[in-house]
């Protein structure tokens, strides 16, 4: 089965910090490139982050630019998001994600998000 | 960034009915457009992605149209498990952005 497992969320101070992971399992990770995806309590969903396949490109949502940082680690199939000064309005349900690849003229381009793991939740108060 | 408006945001139907919903785009995006549907306490499920392309297993009940600023959802007949929440996004351009949510709910 193609799975997506986070884990690290939990309560935390404002302007404190927090690491979560995601593992992958039932797929060739390297090949995707993957996201991070939140949604605060009865509200929408919030795309935060993306990270190409090899880690080189990375792309961020106004909204953490400066405070949250995506890396992975392809050797361990696992995805990171490393979380500073943290508000009250960052407590949500964390997602990660990966990227329906299609090829583009010929070239693999991420299509969606066609993989979820359960969510993770993290509070700040 | 690129604003993503859903309408309607709630949506009354039944069993059977044939419902539409309709994203918008604040600047053309081309067909680079996906959509999703969300059961409560679930994570998002991917349905169709360039507008119009169902995701492979995805019921045929689901269809997608448009392009440019403009696109739509349509589900043929709705099923019980299609009272939920859909959601389209974006991925012209970062950051990518979502609409607000759609709630289809039992009438």
């Amino acid at each position: 089965d193609v799975l997506l497992v986070e884990s690290g969320g939990g309560l935390v101070k404002p302007g404190g910090s927090l690491r979560l992971s995601c593992v992958g399992s039932g797929f060739p990770f390297a090949n995707y490139s993957m996201d991070w995806v939140r949604q605060a309590p009865g509200k929408g969903l919030e795309w935060l982050a993306s990270i190409s396949t090899s880690g080189r490109y990375m792309y961020y949502a106004d909204s953490v630019k400066g405070r949250f940082t995506i890396s992975r680690d392809n050797t361990r199939e696992s995805l990171f998001l490393q979380m500073n000064s943290l508000r009250a309005e960052d407590t949500a349900v964390y997602y990660c994600a990966r990227d329906l690849m299609v090829a583009i003229v010929s070239v693999p381009a991420p299509q969606g998000m066609d993989v979820w793991g359960h969510g993770t939740t993290v509070t700040v108060s | 960034d690129i604003q993503m408006t859903q309408s309607p945001s709630i949506l009354s139907a039944s069993v059977g009915d044939r419902v539409t919903i309709t994203c918008r785009a604040s600047q053309t995006i081309s067909t680079w457009l996906a959509w999703y549907r969300q059961k409560p306490g679930t994570a998002p499920d991917l349905l169709i992605y360039k507008a119009s392309t169902l995701k492979s297993g995805v019921s045929s009940r689901f269809s997608g149209s448009g392009s440019g600023t403009e696109f739509t959802l349509t589900i043929s007949s709705l099923q019980p498990g299609d009272f939920a929440t859909y959601f389209c996004q974006q991925y012209n351009i970062y950051p990518w952005t979502f609409g607000q949510g759609t709630k289809v709910e039992i009438k």
